[in-house]
């Protein structure tokens, strides 16, 4: 079993629709990222969260420490956010070590 | 800024040939990380340093080498290339008491 479990695997989504990504962890963990990976393969950093919630534009991150769960919503989809999505566990202990889910890949159709 | 940088895009090994994976970024980054991704599976660090002249092992590090003689380059050296070191390599970096790490576009190697 992974370290850190993401679902779905894969995602399609019409337009505008809300999406939620779920990544949950079964080690120990400082903080948790969020990466987006573009279909060209670019890999670019969406947020980090140690506790509760942060939120940039239509995306929003939460983070239940005691739960080992994660989620990434996007309101209001739109075909730009088709991308594979990947969720990424600090492990505890000042460590660089990030342990990394497999990734949602999510369609967006307009 | 350049950003993060990586050279080859791709490249075609056969085995036991060696070869350097470049790296270099322009942000004045302390940490840069070497990470390899296979197909299906999520990303796995190979190695990282925490500035120049310290570098150190991370999950999967056998098959592979690092130097890191200045801030900027951070290169990734394979001795003796292996089928099972057929993956997409990416070289990221972030600054230090920053979280946000930066990544390369990723160079694409295959051994055959």
């Amino acid at each position: 079993k992974n370290e850190v479990e993401q679902s779905p695997q894969n995602l399609t989504a019409q337009e505008g629709e809300f999406i939620t990504i779920n990544c949950s962890y079964s080690v120990g963990i400082s903080a948790l990222h969020w990466l987006q990976q573009h279909p060209g393969g670019g890999i670019v950093s969406l947020f980090m969260l140690s506790s509760g919630k942060k939120k940039h534009g239509r995306l929003i991150a939460t983070i239940n420490i005691q739960e080992k769960h994660s989620s990434l919503h996007i309101t209001a989809s739109h075909p730009r956010d088709s991308a594979v999505y990947i969720c990424a566990g600090l492990i505890q202990g000042g460590s660089e070590k990030l342990v990394f889910g497999k990734g949602t890949k999510l369609t967006v159709n307009p | 800024n350049a950003g993060v940088t990586q050279t080859p895009k791709f490249r075609i090994l056969k085995i036991g040939q060696s070869m350097t994976l470049q790296c270099t970024q322009d942000m004045n980054h302390n940490y840069m990380y070497w990470y390899r991704q296979d197909p299906g599976m999520g990303l796995k660090l190979i190695y990282y340093s925490v500035g120049a002249g310290i570098t150190d092992k991370g999950e999967v590090p056998n098959g592979y080498n690092v130097s890191r003689s200045t801030t900027e380059d951070f290169p990734l050296r394979l001795e003796l290339a292996a089928p099972s070191q057929t993956s997409v390599y990416f070289c990221a970096s972030r600054r230090q008491n920053t979280d946000t790490q930066y990544f390369g576009p990723g160079t694409r190697l295959t051994v055959l």
